[in-house]
């Protein structure tokens, strides 16, 4: 089944403990993102990457790593997580940027808290 | 200016009606437009997709791509409860990016 997997789903941390949340999809996308959710704020991009070892930051990018060894994986890192990073996180994929109809495949999501 | 706009909401219709939803977007190269619709608290998974002018139908969906006056809108027949839900436009083209709107609630009642 093709499928983008996030994990966790739900996780709850304390300031400045150093945290991964891991993407994985299963369909030879070239195109991968994270995406934080906010009320009021909409879908708005943390990280993109084109392709392996292809990264850029997106509208939001502070306080956030991410890498890109291998095709289907891209974690998202949070160096020294804050309160205000509490949110809804989403990967999502895509085949590609650059053609027509390469529309995004979502992660189920991690809630993540920060106390 | 955002890039891509929408009406909050929430927009209610009764059970039966039509609902019409709107996304106006700012970027003139933008070239494929969709619609994902996204349940409290799930991931958005995508409704409808549209790349040239005009209208495009699937089955109870039917999505309308403007160019000149840069808008897209999506219109869903006979409505149902289960489709109460937020509705999101996305937009790629210049930039490598999908952006989104912030979404239209939807609340179709009995």
């Amino acid at each position: 089944e093709a499928q983008v997997t996030q994990n966790p789903r739900y996780l709850i941390t304390v300031t400045g403990k150093k945290l991964t949340v891991t993407c994985s999809q299963n369909m030879n996308h070239e195109y991968m993102s994270w995406y934080r959710q906010d009320p009021g704020l909409g879908l708005r991009q943390i990280y993109y990457s084109m392709n392996v070892e292809v990264t850029d930051k997106g509208d939001v990018p502070e306080g956030y790593k991410v890498s890109r060894k291998e095709k289907r994986n891209f974690p998202l890192i949070l160096e020294s997580p804050s309160p205000n990073q509490t949110s809804l996180y989403f990967c999502a994929s895509s085949l590609s940027m650059w053609r027509l109809g390469t529309e995004a495949f979502f992660g189920q999501g991690t809630r993540l808290t920060v106390v | 200016q955002k890039e891509v706009e929408q009406n909050s909401g929430p927009l209610s219709v009764p059970e039966g009606a039509i609902a019409s939803l709107n996304c106006t977007y700012s970027d003139r190269v933008s070239q494929s437009f969709f619609w994902y619709r996204q349940y409290s608290g799930k991931s958005p998974e995508l409704i409808m997709s549209i790349y040239s002018n005009g209208d495009k139908e699937d089955g109870r969906f039917t999505a309308q791509l403007n160019k000149a006056s840069q808008y897209v809108s999506l219109l869903i027949r006979d409505s149902q409860p289960s489709d109460s839900a937020t509705y999101l436009c996305a937009v790629t083209g210049g930039g490598n990016k999908l952006t989104f709107g912030t979404g239209t609630q939807l609340k179709v009642e009995l």
